[in-house]
């Protein structure tokens, strides 16, 4: 139990492009997703929390505008790169926590999403 | 500051040798939860372990084990006869009740190379 699944799991496009990631639970109903950024052989960076009905919370630093966050369901969240360039390159992964569970659930994560901008 | 911080970047080990890996991690909340997260080459993340502050014994699951010392606020993680599938990259993380977003807080990772 409690998959999620991110589509795609890679994506190689041109500059300029905008790219939507998916973040779903399969069995399960999320409140709360989080999308994170991994920059090779670092750790993970959480950029926004995303929650069901509610406009997404942003970490300082991360461009609201540049990264939209879409939570339409309990099972869907999206994370659009808008106007990708080289630089936004990275590898980006989703996690989501079953609703009405407590923090001391754990965060179950997307498989991620390999995004290479020319 | 950093909240986790695992000072092993690199570990490498031949098969069936043991491995360590080290976390210590900050916080004031006296109700907290910590995880480990293994990360193989393939990227997805594979949860490990979650224990809360207040459950301060060790636990064992197959080849796995796991020392939490609040006195020493470590949370270590031991791998007994590794094999070359253990290769990865192991993520200590702290979640913290006081700000109740269930926000994770991730150490840099230790890369663990099990040579055959």
């Amino acid at each position: 139990g409690a998959v999620v699944s991110q589509h795609p799991s890679r994506v190689i496009c041109k500059s300029g492009t905008s790219v939507k990631i998916e973040c779903r639970s399969l069995d399960f109903q999320a409140t709360t997703m989080f999308w994170y950024r991994q920059f090779p052989k670092q750790s993970l960076m959480l950029m926004a929390t995303s929650n069901e009905g509610s406009k997404a919370t942003y970490e300082q630093g991360v461009e609201k505008d540049k990264f939209l966050i879409n939570h339409a369901s309990l099972t869907l969240s999206t994370l659009t790169v808008t106007s990708a360039h080289p630089e936004d390159s990275s590898f980006y992964i989703c996690s989501a926590i079953q609703q009405g569970r407590r923090s001391n659930q754990p965060q179950h994560f997307g498989d991620g999403t390999r995004l290479s901008i020319l | 500051a950093q909240k986790v911080t695992q000072a092993q970047t690199e570990i490498s080990v031949v098969e069936k040798e043991d491995v360590t890996l080290d976390c210590v991690y900050e916080t004031r909340d006296t109700t907290y939860y910590l995880f480990w997260y293994k990360q193989p080459p393939s990227g997805e993340l594979v949860f490990l372990i979650r224990r809360n502050s207040f459950d301060e014994q060790n636990e064992i699951s197959g080849r796995y084990s796991w020392n939490f010392q609040k006195s020493t606020s470590s949370f270590n993680f031991t791998i007994t006869a590794s094999q070359v599938v253990d290769s990865a990259v192991y993520f200590c993380a702290l979640s913290e009740m006081r700000s109740n977003d269930y926000k994770l807080s991730f150490g840099a990772g230790t890369t663990v190379t099990v040579r055959a």
